[in-house]
């Protein structure tokens, strides 16, 4: 079992639609969440963090549960800007790195 | 300069040349990493260094060869690549390993001839 699993995609969803990615760990240890956002042929961006308390970033709501041990990305409203692969990545103190997930792409049409 | 910066953007080298790639971080981090990432494939993460000590090495063939002078500073020596080899490699910082956000630079394009 892989250590991050994605939801596999594609999403292909019209604009304006509200669109949910999920993404579940293994390792119970984890402490830290994140979703990235990846364009084509560039480099991983930050998109934002997951809080416990879950958290909200304009159209993007990122949500936390660690007894079920996943996370979730919501994106409202969705424009065509938002077309990319968004990765979920898991940090723990126990194994000193990031473990990202094979990503979920996104594509918003017109 | 801000953020992390590669060098060079595009490499095309044959089998038996010797290149390197050179990362810069400008965010005061204390964390470097390597990863490869080839066509449709997730991020591989390749070796970590945490305040200039090599702390991960993912099963990393020997003829990828990194370096870190200092926190600021990372490269990966190349030598007697395969085709195989040919992917985007993409530095990344961190103000700490574990539970820091990565700062990824925009990558270097390899292809190996």
């Amino acid at each position: 079992r892989k250590e991050v699993e994605q939801d596999p995609g594609p999403f292909n969803v019209p604009e304006g639609a509200t669109v949910a990615f999920n993404c579940t760990y293994s390792n119970s240890a984890s402490q830290s969440f994140f979703w990235y956002r990846q364009d084509c042929r560039k480099e991983p961006k930050l998109l934002m963090s997951v809080y416990s308390s879950g958290n909200e970033d304009g159209r993007f709501t990122a949500q936390l549960n660690r007894a079920s041990q996943y996370i979730s990305l919501l994106i409202r409203d969705s424009k065509l800007s938002d077309s990319a692969t968004y990765l979920c990545v898991v940090t723990s103190s126990d194994a000193g790195k990031s473990t990202f997930g094979d990503g979920t792409t996104l594509t918003v049409k017109p | 300069e801000t953020g992390v910066t590669q060098t060079p953007r595009h490499l095309v080298m044959g089998m038996t040349n010797k290149k390197s790639l050179k990362c810069e971080q400008h965010l005061g981090h204390n964390a470097m990493y390597w990863y490869k990432q080839s066509a449709k494939k997730p991020l591989e993460l390749m070796f970590v260094y945490n305040f200039k000590e090599q702390t991960e090495n993912n099963s990393v063939p020997s003829r990828f060869s990194p370096e870190c002078p200092n926190s600021s500073h990372l490269f990966l020596h190349l030598h007697t690549l395969q085709p195989e080899d040919s992917a985007l490699y993409l530095c990344a910082s961190s103000q700490t390993t574990g539970d820091s956000p990565l700062h990824f630079g925009n990558g270097t394009r390899l292809t190996v001839t």
